[in-house]
C-alpha cells in the first residue's frame, strides 16, 4: 500500500539545539499530520497542515514548534530550541483529503533530547 | 474526560484463544481506524472502518455509529499478535483532528 517515509529514524540532540524531522508523505495526498508519543504513553495529535497552512494544532504544539512543506518536498517538523520533554517518537501521517479519509502513518522518528 | 476509551487496558491469552477489543467514544464519528503498534513502536494499519464490519484474515472490525463503539476481534490468536492495539477516530465536526485511544496491550502466551 501507500507508504509514508520518515527521516531520520532516530535523532539524538542536546537540549537547546534545533532539530528538523522530515516526512515524505504519500505522493497525491493533500493533508499532513504530526503526532507525538512519549514512551509508554498515548499517541497525541500535534498539528495538521493543508495547502501550505496549519489548519489545527493542539496544546502540545508549542511556540518552539513549526511545520512547513516548501515546494511540495518534505513535510517537516522543526523544534527550536529543543527541551528535555520533547523526547518522544514523532509520527508523520498523510491523507488524501481531511481526517475523515484514511490516514497513512510513517514509521516514526525517535527523538532523544539530552 | 477521555473522548476515546479502549478496553480492556491489557489482556493475556493462551495461543489459540480469541480476543475482543473494544473502543468506545463519546463524540460523533467521521472515521475510525484500528492500528497495531509493534513492541518496537512502529504502526501497522489494520482497518479503516467508519461503519459496518470488515474482515482481514483472522481479524474482524465492527463499528456501530449509533452505539458509539467499535470492536476488533482476533480469532485463533498467535504469539506474534502480541503488542498494543490502538483505535483512532476523527470527529464529525469542523475539524481534522484525530484522537487516539489509550490502547489495549495484548500478550499471547505459547
Amino acid at each position: 500500500g501507500p507508504k509514508v517515509l520518515q527521516i531520520p529514524s532516530h535523532q539524538i540532540i542536546d537540549m537547546g539545539q534545533m532539530v528538523t524531522l522530515n516526512c515524505d508523505p504519500v505522493s497525491n495526498h493533500l493533508y499532513f499530520y504530526w503526532y507525538k508519543q512519549i514512551l509508554g504513553q498515548q499517541m497525541e495529535f500535534l498539528v495538521n497542515f493543508y495547502n501550505g497552512k496549519v489548519m489545527e494544532k493542539s496544546k502540545l504544539f508549542k511556540d518552539q514548534f513549526s511545520v512547513e512543506r516548501p515546494d511540495g518536498s518534505y513535510f517537516t517538523l522543526k523544534i527550536q530550541p529543543t527541551a528535555l520533554e520533547d523526547s518522544a517518537v514523532y509520527f508523520c501521517a498523510s491523507s488524501l483529503w481531511g481526517s475523515s479519509y484514511e490516514q497513512y502513518f510513517g514509521p516514526g522518528t525517535r527523538l532523544t533530547v539530552l | 474526560g477521555q473522548q476515546v476509551q479502549q478496553s480492556p487496558a491489557s489482556l493475556v491469552l493462551q495461543e489459540g484463544e480469541n480476543a475482543e477489543l473494544q473502543c468506545n467514544f463519546s463524540t460523533s464519528l467521521n472515521s475510525m481506524q484500528w492500528f497495531y503498534q509493534r513492541p518496537g513502536g512502529s504502526l501497522v494499519s489494520l482497518f479503516y472502518n467508519p461503519s459496518g464490519t470488515k474482515h482481514s484474515g483472522r481479524l474482524t472490525s465492527t463499528t456501530v455509529i449509533k452505539e458509539r463503539r467499535s470492536s476488533l476481534h482476533i480469532s485463533s490468536s498467535q504469539t506474534t499478535d502480541s503488542g498494543t492495539y490502538l483505535c483512532a477516530l476523527a470527529r464529525s465536526s469542523n475539524t481534522n483532528k484525530v484522537v487516539f485511544g489509550t490502547g489495549t496491550r495484548l500478550q499471547v502466551l505459547p
